[in-house]
């Protein structure tokens, strides 16, 4: 069974700080999208990455795959209020086995920004 | 619409009522997924279509449950003698490409607004 570990589960932090959170697995994953939900809706695509040891950069956000590609990383530089919301990670077709049809959802990171 | 649109947006059933639960995905999108997800938890997979083709059901959780795509497009949900436990939202996601394609790799999703179902 694949898995794919969030942390922290929830964040509270204050405007302006930076903050990190961390997807782990021990399932090696052909590829790795970062989602983020708001109450009330359902979770809207941040970044996808496809390559171990691929950086993305979303404005203040940035994005890590792991090199063997079991692992990523986001990290939120000077966090506003707008940035709260559910963080979730997700983990497409993995080699060896599982649904290619399948994505495999984190239980997220709940992140509150406070003015 | 621009969107996957699902209906009904809140749903309340007495424990042993039947509810349908509808999904619109966006049109010419070939993928059509169906997730459950608790209160403060990540979504999980029941199943997942490709056109009319359902490929994939091995995370519905029971024989009560069951979805169809009989047209490739409109998909729907159907939970029969509902019970408490099946309480949550249930996310319909579309996606342009199919999968298996090389190289395996996974398109944007999607997501509607859920369903949320409340069962008494």
């Amino acid at each position: 069974t694949q898995l794919l570990e969030q942390s922290p589960q929830f964040l509270s932090i204050q405007e302006g700080e930076n903050l990190t959170v961390y997807c782990n697995s021990s399932s090696v994953f052909s590829s790795l999208q970062w989602y983020r939900q708001e109450p009330g809706e359902g979770p809207v695509l941040l970044v996808t990455v496809v390559t171990g040891g691929e950086v993305k950069k979303l404005k203040r956000l940035t994005f890590q795959f792991g090199d063997a590609r079991k692992d990523s990383s986001l990290h939120i530089t000077a966090a506003q209020p707008g940035d709260t919301g559910l963080y979730l990670c997700a983990g497409g077709a993995s080699y060896g086995g599982g649904s290619q049809g399948n994505l495999i959802f984190g239980k997220g990171t709940k992140l509150s920004v406070k003015p | 619409g621009a969107g996957v649109s699902q209906s009904p947006r809140y749903k309340v059933a007495k424990r042993g009522q039947d509810v349908a639960l509808r999904c619109d995905p966006i049109s010419g999108h070939v993928s059509l997924f169906w997730y459950q997800q608790a209160l403060g938890q990540g979504p999980e997979f029941l199943t997942y279509f490709q056109n009319e083709a359902q490929l994939d059901k091995s995370g519905l959780p029971s024989d009560r449950f069951f979805a169809e795509r009989p047209e490739g497009s409109v998909s729907t949900l159907k939970i029969q003698r509902t019970q408490q436990e099946d309480s949550a939202v249930y996310l319909c996601a579309s996606s342009l490409v199919g999968t298996g394609q090389a190289p395996y790799h996974t398109g944007e999703l999607f997501f509607g607004e859920g369903s949320r179902l409340t069962v008494l």
